[in-house]
């Protein structure tokens, strides 16, 4: 089945543990970006990535980190978190045409709490 | 970067069509928009993509004017399972270098009731 899969789907930390939310599509996918959902917000992008090796920032990118180091995985990762990262935090990842994001596939979700 | 408006919330009876507006005032020429469905607590799913004029598929039509500046989602006769949360997405340009940065608006809430 073609999917996105997102780990943990929920997950309670304390500020400053550094932490890493895994993301994964089987649909051989170049493009795969990360967002975070917060009430009144909608979906702002965390960084996105091209393909293997590219990553570029999005609106929100302040506080975390990516790699791409696998065209499948795409990590987000969280090295000092804070209360203000308290969110639910999304992947996607689309077929690339012409060098543009198509239709994209959104994981589950995470549901992040930093106390 | 291209930001979008949309109504924060809208009311329908069930068998109405309903048509969602987003603005886009600065969207850029190679920009495409892009309309997706969010239910609670899942992940967002695609509906529609467009770049001008009229685009239709089996769920729902997009109606983009000539200037761009806006467009809007038309969901033929809507059902109580058509309630969610829909977003107005506009970007990418597809120039290598500064493609795909996508920005969501802050999304309609559709509430359809019988």
């Amino acid at each position: 089945e073609a999917q996105v899969t997102q780990n943990p789907r929920y997950l309670i930390t304390v500020t400053g543990k550094k932490l890493t939310v895994t993301c994964s599509q089987n649909m051989n996918h170049e493009y795969m970006s990360w967002y975070r959902q917060d009430p009144g917000l909608g979906l702002r992008q965390i960084y996105y990535s091209m393909n293997v090796e590219v990553t570029d920032k999005g609106d929100v990118p302040e506080g975390y980190k990516v790699s791409r180091k696998e065209k499948r995985n795409f990590p987000l990762i969280l090295e000092s978190p804070s209360p203000n990262q308290t969110s639910l935090y999304f992947c996607a990842s689309s077929l690339l045409i012409r060098d543009r994001a198509n239709e994209q596939f959104f994981g589950p979700g995470t549901r992040l709490t930093v106390l | 970067l291209a930001k979008t408006t949309q109504p924060i919330s809208m009311d329908s009876y069930e068998g109405q069509e309903v048509n969602i507006t987003c603005s886009h005032n600065n969207i850029a020429t190679n920009d495409y928009i892009t309309w997706y469905q969010q239910f609670p607590s899942q992940g967002p799913r695609f509906i529609i993509q467009g770049y001008k004029t009229k685009v239709t598929n089996e769920v729902a039509s997009l109606f983009i004017p000539a200037d761009r500046k806006s467009s809007t989602l038309s969901l033929p006769r809507v059902s109580l399972s058509d309630t969610a949360v829909y977003y107005c997405l506009v970007g990418d340009g597809g120039n290598t270098g500064t493609a795909s940065k996508l920005t969501f608006g802050t999304g309609t809430r559709l509430q359809v009731t019988l």
